[in-house]
């Protein structure tokens, strides 16, 4: 079974750019979680859907905003970057409709850079 | 917020030592999960735990529930180089949403 897909794996952006990440789940799950990794702040929930509709959403400003699409791929984007949009954007899906002690499968991330 | 708080930040030992990293908070759980991160990837789930006192081991780890379910351990025995990694405990709300610690950042040098 294929894991957890994103594209692109690297990226880099100028200030004020926009960047939109797309993110492949496993076949199957209709789950699909977005997390933000730096160095400063570890790793921070970003959004969720599930069945084309956000779920959750974490406390990000709202040039972060995500969708998915009817076979459940996901994308997300970040308009009018800033230098502290830098970080390595996972993605994650579960079969779990629900939370608790599911397991969530995390793709290997996009490495975004803002110059 | 249930704030996940881990220690150390930072561990680098040498090949065959045991080590423990931990993962506290004020808050009680239903549970939670330990993941390991190799660089460049996402992270791996090791064990979730569920019970209060509950002990799961998985080769060389065993890990750990707090009796009152607000912390846990991580214990690895003869650590190797392959065991190197960012370890992080989590737990995951409802919808799928899932709160991480700082991570431990482990190195061991063969």
């Amino acid at each position: 079974k294929a894991g957890v897909t994103q594209t692109p794996r690297y990226l880099i952006k100028t200030r004020g750019q926009q960047v939109t990440l797309s993110c492949s789940p496993i076949s199957g799950h209709r789950s699909v979680s977005w997390y933000q990794q730096t160095p400063g702040q570890g790793l921070q929930f970003l959004f969720e859907y599930f069945s084309e509709t956000q779920r959750n959403k974490g406390n990000f400003p709202g040039r972060f905003s995500g969708r998915q699409f009817s076979n459940s791929r996901s994308e997300m984007n970040v308009s009018t970057l800033e230098l502290g949009d830098s970080a390595l954007y996972l993605c994650a899906s579960s079969y779990r409709t629900s939370g608790g002690a599911g397991e969530q499968f995390f793709g290997p991330g996009t490495r975004l850079t803002v110059l | 917020t249930q704030l996940l708080e881990q220690s150390p930040q930072f561990l680098s030992i040498q090949e065959g030592e045991n080590l423990t990293v931990y993962c506290n908070s004020s808050s009680v759980f239903s549970s939670l999960q330990w993941y390991r991160q190799e660089p460049g990837e996402g992270p791996v789930l090791l064990v979730t735990v569920v019970t209060g006192g509950e002990v799961k081991k998985l080769k060389r780890l065993t890990f750990q529930f707090g009796d009152a379910r607000k912390d846990s351990s991580l214990h690895i025995t003869a650590a190797q180089p392959g065991d190197t990694g960012l370890y992080l405990c989590a737990h995951n709300n409802a919808g799928n949403m899932l709160t991480f610690g700082g991570g431990t950042r482990l190195m061991v040098k063969p």
